[in-house]
Parts: structure tokens; sequence; C-alpha cells
């Protein structure tokens, strides 16, 4: 039973590097997202999913990609780390055709330093 | 302006004491409404829905006025474990993205 896994729960980056914030679910669930949480500011959606080959941008989408190649994966890759993404990062999943946002399952985060 | 907008309080409460606080939001076409609660350094969780008509989950009591466009929520009898920080959660859209306010942090001290 284990939901939504994200790896790796904390990474410090150097700027300019990449890599990639890895997010599966095992419920089936149709729509994924990633969100970003900073102090003050509530979550913010960087990118979502309602499907595999379907992702589509959030209200924060700069200095990020995700591709969707399975239902199960949503990975997050930062293409050139800067400092303004110090940020926890999390990974979301719902079954579509529920009440929106009833089944929100979230992963447990990603701490993310880049220095 | 925020799109979902809270006081960060904290709001400190002795065990047994009720507590409210509120949200409010900026688009009037919202849809739905929630509120997830998120422990220290841990990820969201659902607490309840908030429905047109207000509904209760226990202790937790949740309203929604579309004509002032806020929600709030109401702890009675606190315990310590309801020490948490508490998201407003608001789908504008009908589609799958959810709007998060900040959060409002309660503290139930014993």
């Amino acid at each position: 039973n284990a939901g939504v896994t994200q790896t790796p729960k904390f990474q410090v980056l150097k700027t300019g590097q990449s890599m990639t914030l890895q997010c599966a679910q095992d419920m089936n669930h149709e729509y994924m997202s990633w969100y970003r949480q900073d102090p003050g500011m509530g979550l913010r959606l960087i990118h979502y999913s309602v499907g595999a080959g379907i992702t589509d941008q959030g209200e924060v989408p700069n200095g990020y990609n995700v591709s969707r190649s399975t239902t199960e994966d949503f990975p997050l890759r930062l293409l050139s780390a800067a400092p303004s993404q110090t940020s926890v990062y999390f990974c979301a999943s719902s079954r579509k055709g529920r009440k929106i946002g009833y089944g929100y399952t979230f992963g447990s985060g990603t701490r993310l330093t880049v220095v | 302006r925020k799109e979902v907008e809270q006081d960060p309080g904290p709001f400190n409460v002795p065990e047994g004491a009720t507590v409210a606080f509120n949200c409010t939001y900026s688009n009037s076409a919202s849809q739905s409404f929630f509120w997830y609660r998120q422990d220290c350094r841990k990820e969201p969780k659902l607490l309840m829905s908030v429905y047109s008509s207000g509904n209760e989950d226990g202790r937790f009591t949740a309203q929604l006025n579309r004509a002032s466009q806020y929600i709030s929520l109401l702890i009675r009898d606190s315990k310590l474990s309801d020490s948490a920080t508490y998201l407003c959660v608001v789908n504008f859209s009908n589609d799958y993205k959810l709007s998060f306010g900040a959060g409002t942090t309660v503290t139930v001290r014993a």
C-alpha cells in the first residue's frame, strides 16, 4: 500500500546542475501533479497531467520539465538549478471522475536546496 | 491579490477550547472547497470537503459563504493532536487543479 512515492527525500544541488525528482503512484490514478511549497506562499502548481502522454503547465512552470510515459510515473526535471528553486516539492495524484480534490494523495515531499 | 488568503496565525489555544478561522477566495465562480491538514514537515492530507449547506465531521465544522466568498473551519474541544497547519483549498474551474492558501497554524497547549 505505497500510495505516492517520491524520491529523493532530500537533495542539495549546485547552481546550474540538473536533476530529476521522481514520483510514482500505485493506485492507477489518472491525474498527477507537482507542487512547490515555499514559506508564506502556499502550494503552487508547477505541472500536471491528466493521463499518460498528456502534460500541461501550471502556475510556475519555468525552469521545470515533465513527462508522463506511463500512468504510474510523473518525473519532474530541473533543467539548470537556481537558488530560487530551493523549496519543498510535492507530487500528488487523484483518480479522475471523483469529486475534485477529494481523492488527492500527496507524496511525502522532496526538500531541495540549491546553493 | 492572492486567489486564496488565510490568516497565518498562529492561534494558540488551550486544550478543550474552540478555535475558528476563515479563508477568503477571489474567484466568485469557484466550484469546490476543502480543508487540508498539514503537520510540520509532512505532506498535506484532506481533512474535509466544504459543502454549501455547511457540514460537520466530529469536532470539525466547515461553513461556506458564497456571497462573501469565504469558508470557515471551527474546531471544538481542541486536542493536542489538532496542532497543525490548516490549508484552505479551492477549485476554481472544475478541472483537476487546486489552489492552496498559505495555511493557518493552530497550536493547542496542555
